[in-house]
Parts: structure tokens; C-alpha cells; sequence
């Protein structure tokens, strides 16, 4: 199956620095989504991105899915920004459409 | 709008209890989904259904049995809890009917913890 790596692993910001989160993937994928899970265990979706670049606020994505990586950008960030982000993956050929997600990018955003 | 509903939120069990976990999501999606999430790790799949009426093992089935009970619904059950089973358990939907690139929409999860 798909591997999918994140990084960083671990990241410290100070409030209202930029920041970038890269996910690999070992093989293509036509399905890619973001997610953040907040303090409280939620998993919220930010994006869902196969391909191309999306904003929502101050935060972006973009996805080359030729060379198999995404990245998502954190600008401006906040102290509720902190938590972990995930990236999941599929293609949609030969997984039963069955995400695989990166072991997430913990964020500390500090005030 | 509800989306993807769990209960309980959060579990105690001791070992050798049993236990059925429910998820049911309100946007008539045809796909859904177990996974569960251990410390320092994203989600793996447990059990899926591609459409009412059909299941399929994931990646981490062993200990688990599922129920399609109808478009609605998927329940998880834990038939002799372990230790081991001790994690959050998430619920997904995905709309699928032959849709491949489309997202999944995510429950709040289960805390469960096995003693």
C-alpha cells in the first residue's frame, strides 16, 4: 500500500511566524486531504486537494501530484492554530478508496 | 446538520467486556468507515463498507466485527475487550456510488479505555 511521510515531525512557532508542512507520498495518489486535530481530539478538514492549490483564509495547500508530495502553509499562525495535522492519501485504482494517513506534524504555536 | 455522529464519546470497559461502538452520518453517503488512532500515530483502517449491505476488513481487523445495519448506520463491536484495543476510534463517510475522488467526513470520536 501507499506510505505516506510527514515533516517535521515536531514544530515550535512563535505567534505570527509562517510556516510550511510537507507530506510525501511513495506512490501517486488521487485523493489527498488535510486535516488538523485540535486539543480536544476533533479532526477537522481543512482541505481536500488531488491536485492543484487552494486557500481558505490563512491557510493554503497545494498538491503536485506528479512528483507525489503536498504542502500546506500556515501564515500568520495563532496559538489556535497548535495541534496536529495530518495528510491522508488513496488512489482511488486499487485501495478501495481507503485513506492512509502520515503519523502528523505536532504544531505548537506559542503566544 | 449533524454530519457524522459517535456515541459514547468516551468508554470504560474491563477486559473480556463487550462492547458495540455506534456511528451514523446524516448526508446519504454510501461509504463508511472505522478507523482507530493510537498515541503518536494517524488513523488506521479498521473495517469499511463500500455500500450498504457489503464489509470489508482494513488494515487492524483483528478483535473487531462490524455491522452495515443500513444506509445510515455502522457499528463497530469489541466482542472481548483487550488492553491493546485501548485507543480512539473514528467514524467516516464518504459519498462513493462510484465517485472515486471525494472526501471523507470524520466523527468526534470514541475515547475508549480498556482496564
Amino acid at each position: 500500500g501507499i506510505q505516506v511521510e510527514q515533516s517535521p515531525p515536531d514544530l515550535i512557532l512563535q505567534e505570527g511566524a509562517n510556516s510550511t508542512l510537507r507530506c510525501n507520498f511513495s506512490d501517486s495518489v488521487n485523493n489527498l486531504q488535510w486535516f488538523h486535530q485540535n486539543p480536544w481530539g476533533q479532526l477537522i478538514n481543512l482541505f481536500y486537494i488531488p491536485s492543484g492549490t487552494k486557500q481558505n483564509g490563512r491557510l493554503s495547500a497545494t498538491t503536485v501530484a506528479t512528483e507525489r508530495y503536498s504542502l500546506l502553509y500556515i501564515s500568520s499562525s495563532q496559538t489556535t492554530d497548535s495541534g496536529v495535522y495530518f495528510c491522508a492519501g488513496y488512489n482511488s485504482g486499487g485501495s478501495n478508496y481507503k485513506l492512509t494517513f502520515g503519523k502528523g506534524t505536532l504544531l505548537t504555536v506559542n503566544p | 446538520n449533524a454530519g457524522v455522529t459517535q456515541t459514547p464519546k468516551f468508554q470504560v470497559l474491563k477486559t473480556g467486556q463487550s462492547m458495540t461502538l455506534q456511528c451514523a452520518q446524516d448526508m446519504n453517503h454510501n461509504s463508511m468507515y472505522w478507523y482507530r488512532q493510537d498515541p503518536g500515530m494517524g488513523l488506521r483502517l479498521i473495517y469499511y463498507s463500500a455500500s450498504e449491505g457489503t464489509t470489508d476488513k482494513g488494515e487492524v481487523p483483528n478483535g473487531y466485527n462490524v455491522s452495515r445495519l443500513n444506509k445510515r448506520e455502522f457499528s463497530l463491536r469489541l466482542e472481548s475487550a483487550a488492553p491493546s484495543q485501548t485507543s480512539v476510534y473514528f467514524c467516516a463517510s464518504r459519498r462513493g456510488g462510484g465517485q472515486s475522488n471525494q472526501p471523507q467526513h470524520f466523527g468526534d470520536g470514541t475515547r475508549l479505555s480498556i482496564l
